[in-house]
């Protein structure tokens, strides 16, 4: 049985400072690992999409990375802004997406 | 980019009532919705797989008599919460799989409260 692990639960950093989410699968045959954000009382924002044939994908700020002989990824986010506070989730699976308990971040001005 | 909307977004019943939560693809068609619920500080928690033409694959432990979900078209998927208890308060989310993708866009939630 797959099982997510995020690590840490919370975190939080000054403004402007780069830093990175960690994310952990204890199955390595996955097929995809989604990162996203959630804001309080909203729904889920997809942010990257990594599929299992590739190591990593980047949008803007955003970095994402996978190593599935280790069974980890990882969320870079760099120049943190104060809006980039939310809880980011990742998720692995095809069809049916297994949730890790999500990182809290929150960026101090 | 692909949009999913939710409808309501948050809605109070009375014990014993049912409420029927929609999932729409706003832009694009999905085969595959999947319903999910999320308790206060926790992570999502699959319920059903929502295949359109077919039955609802169910997740174990949740009763598909009382969570019923309907696939009638490729933009819309059901939730039905039958008979709904306090203990069935929570937000459920739905997303759509965009199949040529492989990814899946998320809804932005219900907030169920039962009294």
């Amino acid at each position: 049985k797959q099982e997510v692990t995020q690590i840490p639960a919370a975190l939080s950093v000054p403004e402007g400072e780069n830093l990175v989410l960690n994310c952990s699968f204890t199955d390595s045959a996955i097929y995809n690992l989604q990162w996203f954000r959630q804001d309080p009382g909203k729904g889920l924002t997809s942010l990257l999409l990594i599929q299992s044939s590739q190591r990593e994908q980047t949008s803007g700020r955003l970095n994402a990375s996978l190593d599935k002989s280790s069974g980890r990824s990882t969320l870079y986010i760099a120049a943190s802004q104060p809006g980039d506070s939310a809880t980011y989730l990742c998720a692995v699976g095809a069809q049916k997406l297994v949730f890790g308990q999500g990182t809290r971040l929150t960026i101090n001005p | 980019g692909a949009v999913v909307s939710q409808h309501p977004s948050w809605v109070i019943c009375k014990s014993g009532t049912s409420v029927k939560i929609e999932c729409r693809s706003l832009d694009f068609q999905a085969t595959t919705m999947f319903w999910y619920r999320q308790f206060p500080k926790q992570s999502l928690m699959l319920m059903a797989t929502s295949n359109e033409g077919s039955k609802a694959t169910y997740e174990q432990g949740v009763e598909k008599d009382k969570f019923l979900i309907n696939h009638a078209s490729l933009t819309l998927s059901t939730l039905t919460v039958t008979s709904a208890h306090p203990e069935d308060s929570s937000f459920y989310i739905c997303s759509a799989k965009r199949e040529a993708y492989g990814e899946q866009y998320f809804g932005p939630g219900t907030r169920l409260t039962v009294t």
